[in-house]
C-alpha cells in the first residue's frame, strides 16, 4: 500500500472550512484515497474515498489533484464535533486488504 | 439500520487469563476485520475473515491470539494468556465487498486492561 504523508495537528476556528492536506505521491493507479476520522474514545468514522476524480457528500469534499500524488480533505464549516484524529490512507479498488493507517492529522476546532 | 457492534466495551483482567471478546458485523457484510490500537497509534491489522475463513492472519503478534468466526457473521478475537503489553482497544470492521472497493465500517470497539 502506498504511505501517505499528514500534518501532525491542525487547528481551524469554529464555522470556517477546514482543509487538510494528504500526500500519496507513490500511490498506485488502483488505489482509492480513503479518509476516516476518530474522535476521541470511539471507533474510526468512515468520511469519504475517492480515486480520480472530486467528490462530496454529506459530511466532506475531498479533492484529489490531478496526478493524484496528494489531495485534500475538506469540512466546509467546522463544528466542535469535528475535533477529531483525521487519516488519509490509500486503499486498493479490489478491496480485501487490510487498511494502513500512519498517525493522522489531529484537528482542533476552536470556539 | 444497525452498525457493527462489540462486547464488551470495556473488559478488565488480570495477567495470565483468558478472554474474549465479541463482534457483531452489519447484516449481510461477508468480509469482517479485526484492528488493535494502542494508545497514540492508529489502529494497526491482526486478522481478516471472508466469510467463514480467515483470509489473512499476519497481522495477529503471536499463537496467544485466535479469532473465529463459525458462521459467516459473529466473530470472536481470544487471547490466551494474556500479558500486561495486550492493553489496548480492539476494534472490528465489517464490509461487503462488491463492484469496485469496499469500505470498511467500524465497531465502537473493545478497551482491554491487563492488570
Amino acid at each position: 500500500d502506498a504511505k501517505t504523508t499528514q500534518p501532525t495537528s491542525m487547528d481551524c476556528a469554529e464555522g470556517r472550512a477546514a482543509n487538510l492536506p494528504c500526500n500519496h505521491s507513490t500511490i498506485s493507479g488502483n488505489e482509492y484515497v480513503y479518509w476516516y476520522r476518530q474522535i476521541h474514545s470511539q471507533g474510526p468514522q468512515y468520511i469519504i474515498h475517492g480515486l480520480k476524480n472530486n467528490e462530496t457528500n454529506e459530511m466532506a469534499s475531498l479533492i484529489i489533484t490531478e496526478d493524484r500524488k496528494s489531495s485534500t480533505l475538506i469540512l466546509p464549516h467546522a463544528t466542535l464535533r469535528d475535533t477529531a484524529v483525521y487519516y488519509c490512507i490509500a486503499y486498493p479498488n479490489f478491496g480485501n486488504e487490510k487498511l494502513t493507517f500512519g498517525t493522522g492529522t489531529r484537528l482542533t476546532i476552536i470556539p | 439500520g444497525a452498525g457493527v457492534s462489540q462486547t464488551p466495551s470495556n473488559k478488565v483482567t488480570e495477567k495470565g487469563k483468558y478472554v474474549e471478546l465479541r463482534c457483531d458485523p452489519i447484516s449481510g457484510h461477508t468480509a469482517l476485520y479485526w484492528y488493535r490500537q494502542s494508545l497514540g497509534q492508529g489502529p494497526e491489522f491482526l486478522i481478516y475473515f471472508q466469510g467463514t475463513g480467515a483470509a489473512d492472519d499476519s497481522g495477529l503478534p503471536n499463537d496467544r491470539f485466535f479469532a473465529v468466526r463459525p458462521e459467516g457473521s459473529v466473530s470472536t478475537l481470544k487471547i490466551q494468556r494474556t500479558e500486561r503489553g495486550d492493553s489496548a482497544v480492539y476494534l472490528c470492521a465489517s464490509s461487503q465487498p462488491g463492484q469496485g472497493t469496499d469500505t470498511q465500517y467500524f465497531g465502537p470497539g473493545t478497551r482491554l486492561t491487563v492488570l
